[in-house]
């Protein structure tokens, strides 16, 4: 069975760094592009990057490039986001995906970020 | 390429059928999917490939469409369908993009 596990819900205060983790199971890792979307409070979807577990291929949407850093560690299945500088604007839920280069056909549960000082 | 969703809210009863829209700023082929999304949780998918229904999802839920025009059908709605519906397109990427969604809601 598929799975993608995210880790728990964050408090920050702008300026503060933050990594977030998204970890695969029932499947082969490594050959499944996994993407990261965020939810800002009551809006749609936004796409936010894309990784490619296999070469690191990483692709970004222009609204979060230099913004945000996507990875992963193939070793523990696990994929990550990171932010360096976080912004009250960055408050949101942030799910992970995997994609299958027609859709995003598994999802984490959601990683909820509220940026407050 | 843009994919705008329209109406922004509908308001339907239960047992009813439902029509939401998607259009594409320019052809897309087949290349299209549809998620649902209730307070709370995370997207499911749908529809892929304009279509075809994924894994799992109920009979009364039924894509068509190809090019720039895509329609999501729910017949005889229940009340676990009320919720928010996204498409995106995926016949170049990156980007990504998604629709601003749709809101079913009760009448």
């Amino acid at each position: 069975e598929v799975q993608l596990v995210q880790s728990g819900a964050e408090l920050k205060k702008p300026g503060e760094s933050l990594r977030i983790s998204c970890q695969a199971s029932g499947y082969t890792f490594t050959s499944q592009w996994i993407a990261w979307v965020r939810q800002m409070p009551g809006k749609g979807l936004e796409w936010m990057g894309i990784f490619y577990p296999d070469d690191s291929d990483t692709r970004y949407s222009p609204s979060f490039l230099g913004q945000v850093t996507i990875s992963a560690d193939k070793s523990i299945k696990t994929a990550y986001l990171h932010w360096s500088s976080l912004k009250a604007s960055d408050t949101a839920i942030y799910f992970c995906a995997r994609f299958t280069g027609k859709t995003f056909d598994f999802w984490g549960q959601g990683t909820l970020v509220t940026v407050s000082s | 390429i843009v994919v705008t969703q329209s109406p922004g809210t509908v308001s339907v009863s239960p047992g009813e059928r439902a029509t939401l829209s998607c259009r594409a700023s320019q052809s897309v082929g087949s290349n299209l999917a549809w998620y649902q999304q209730k307070p709370g949780q995370a997207p499911r998918l749908l529809i892929y490939d304009a279509s075809t229904r994924a894994t799992g999802i109920p009979a009364r839920f039924s894509g068509s469409g190809s090019g720039t025009d895509f329609t999501l059908t729910i017949s005889s709605l229940q009340s676990e369908d009320f919720a928010v519906y996204y498409c995106h397109h995926s016949k170049s990427w990156p980007p990504i993009t998604f629709g601003q969604g749709t809101r079913l809601e009760i009448k």
